[in-house]
Formats: C-alpha cells, sequence, structure tokens
C-alpha cells in the first residue's frame, strides 16, 4: 500500500464548477497535510495546510481533513482555467522530518 | 521577502560524473530539505537538514549526500550518475516543523 495515495485524474470540471480532489494516507501518526499546485514544468506551491479534523477555509479553497478515515481533500469553488494543474497532496511522516507525496491529480477547467 | 532559490536551473551531465547543487533557503528559515521528482510522479523525500545537522534521510543510495552551511544555505551532492538520475530536484526551505517552499527546482539531465 502506497503511504499516499491520489486519483491520478484526469478530473474535468467546467468553468465554475466545483473541483473535488481526495487523499488518502496510510501512517495513523500523521499531523500535517498540505496541498501543493505545480503547473507543468514548474515547481511545486503550497496552497493550503491542515492539521486539525474539519474544514478550513481560504478563497476559493477548502481543505478537509477526517483522521479516523485518513482522508484529505480539496475543494476548488468556482474553478477556473488557470486552476488546471497538477495537485499534490502531502503528509508529514514525522519520523524522519519528511514529506511524502501522492502521485499527484491533474486537473483540467474547461472555458 | 526572496523565496528559495536553486542553482543551476538546467544541467547536462555524463553517466558517471557528479553533481552539484545549490539551495539559498527563505531568509530567516533554518531548515533545508531536498526532494527528488521525475516525470508523473511525486516528490521523493532525499535529505532534510537543520542547524547543519541532517535530522532526515530518504531511501536513496549512498552516491547522494548533503550539506548546510552556517548561513543555512545548502547543496546536494550526487557521484557517479547514472540515468535514472535524471529529473527535477527540488530544495524546499521551512522554520522548523512548519510548512515547506520550494524553490524553482534544478533541473537534471543525464546522457
Amino acid at each position: 500500500q502506497k503511504e499516499v495515495e491520489q486519483n491520478s485524474g484526469p478530473l474535468s470540471v467546467p468553468e465554475g464548477a466545483i473541483a473535488s480532489l481526495n487523499c488518502t494516507y496510510s501512517d495513523r501518526g500523521s499531523q500535517s497535510f498540505f496541498w501543493y499546485r505545480q503547473y507543468s514544468g514548474k515547481s511545486p506551491e503550497l496552497i493550503m495546510s491542515i492539521y486539525s479534523n474539519g474544514d478550513k477555509e481560504d478563497g476559493r479553497f477548502t481543505a478537509q481533513l477526517n483522521k479516523a478515515s485518513q482522508y484529505v481533500s480539496l475543494l476548488i469553488r468556482d474553478s477556473q482555467p488557470s486552476d488546471s494543474a497538477t495537485y499534490l497532496c502531502a503528509v508529514k511522516i514525522e519520523y524522519g522530518n519528511k514529506l511524502v507525496f501522492g502521485a499527484g491529480t491533474i486537473l483540467r477547467v474547461k472555458s | 521577502d526572496a523565496g528559495v532559490t536553486q542553482s543551476p536551473t538546467h544541467l547536462i551531465k555524463t553517466r558517471g560524473q557528479h553533481v552539484t547543487l545549490r539551495c539559498s533557503p527563505i531568509s530567516g528559515h533554518k531548515s533545508v530539505s531536498w526532494y527528488q521528482q521525475v516525470l508523473g510522479q511525486g516528490p521523493q523525500f532525499i535529505f532534510q537538514y537543520y542547524e547543519k545537522e541532517e535530522r532526515g534521510r530518504g531511501n536513496f543510495p549512498d552516491r547522494f549526500s548533503a550539506r548546510q552551511f552556517p548561513n543555512y544555505s545548502s547543496e546536494l551532492n550526487v557521484n557517479a550518475l547514472l540515468l535514472g538520475d535524471s529529473a527535477l530536484y527540488l530544495c524546499a526551505s521551512s522554520l522548523e516543523g512548519y510548512e515547506q517552499y520550494f524553490g524553482p527546482g534544478t533541473r537534471l539531465t543525464v546522457t
């Protein structure tokens, strides 16, 4: 079982719709979770961090965490073509002080 | 404030050669981590350094080594390059225990 799993996509949504990206992780001891956006040929850009169960909102982005189900999600409201990118879910593994990334979900927003 | 900087941007090397990649963290950040990202995958953790000490090491061969300097900048060294070392090498800086911010990366091609 991979430590962090994401659906590779591509996920296609129309402009203005809500995009829902999901991630599951295997280490029950993980306490810190992150979403990064990566445009083609660029480096990952941090867009959200979440540490507690529940929802965290920042502009059009909402991160959701359920530690009991070992599940993290990212909702993007009013999706724009500029949101088209690969979204990487990352989990901090306390042992070794490292981030473990999923393979990423490709999001395509169609205008 | 300046973000994380990395040099060089691109590099082409021949099998068997060695390479040194450099990273300067965000001002005030004392932790630097290195990741390798191959096409279609999420970044893979290589090393983390904090206050010049190695705090974590990923599952990479001993050909990979790193160090951190008193000004918190860091170098990643790779010896005896293999074709499979071709990747985007990412440096991330953080305050200890907090979010990691990536630099633009160094694209290494081994021929």
